[in-house]
């Protein structure tokens, strides 16, 4: 049971370039969010999903894009990579009735 | 923005010594919660967490304690330990969302 899985775990990107981060998770369950994280800083919330089709807007969702094709996955797009994306993003997934958010090993990204 | 108050931001404890965390929120879509710890490099986990049908839940050395009226909640770490040594997040649910807030974080550092 691998619970929820992040790749790449490093990534460095020129700027103007795209990409995409992938998330996905084995516990079958319906919430799930990005987060960012700057050094030393606490966690920003980028996008959030409550279900397969729905995603919705978070505290800092400029730059970024989402899409829920599956309950399994839920990519992070980046389009035009800039200096003030570099960060470690983490992707989480909630059960409903417990509340608890299980959280993924990270991906630092970085932008030059 | 909604915002989630943490505080203080740092924090050093002799071991066996008590952390005190503090968190005020402004308003909650849900009655939960929770508290997490991250070491550095990993992606946060839960490690307690109450609902406000009682104003305390301890759970070995990690006491929360809650003040619904006054909108705050706080972490105890008792006898603390070197091992404690970590970043603290409390959070709290956007007012009508599903969006998880987390508060800008507590680094403890805990002196053998």
């Amino acid at each position: 049971n691998a619970g929820v899985t992040q790749t790449p775990k490093f990534r460095i990107l020129k700027i103007g370039q795209s990409m995409t981060l992938q998330c996905t998770q084995d516990m079958n369950h319906n919430y799930m969010y990005w987060y960012r994280q700057d050094p030393g800083m606490g966690l920003k919330l980028i996008y959030y999903s409550v279900g397969a089709g729905i995603t919705d807007k978070g505290e800092v969702p400029n730059g970024y894009n989402v899409s829920r094709s599956t309950t399994e996955d839920f990519p992070l797009r980046l389009e035009l990579a800039a200096p003030s994306q570099t960060s470690v993003y983490f992707c989480a997934a909630q059960g409903k009735s417990t509340g608890e958010l299980f959280f993924g090993e990270g991906s630092r990204l970085t932008v030059l | 923005q909604q915002q989630v108050k943490q505080s203080p931001q740092s924090l050093i404890v002799q071991k066996g010594g008590i952390s005190i965390i503090n968190c005020a929120y402004e308003n909650t879509a849900f009655d939960y919660f929770p508290w997490y710890q991250q070491f550095p490099g990993k992606g946060p986990a839960l490690l307690i967490a109450i609902r406000p049908d009682v104003s305390e839940k301890k759970e070995g050395r990690f006491t929360i304690s809650f003040n619904k009226s006054a909108k705050q909640f706080s972490l105890h770490i008792m006898d603390s330990q070197p091992g404690d040594s970590a970043t603290y997040f409390c959070a709290s649910w956007m007012d009508s969302s599903y969006k998880l807030i987390f508060g800008s974080g507590t680094r403890l550092l805990v002196r053998p």
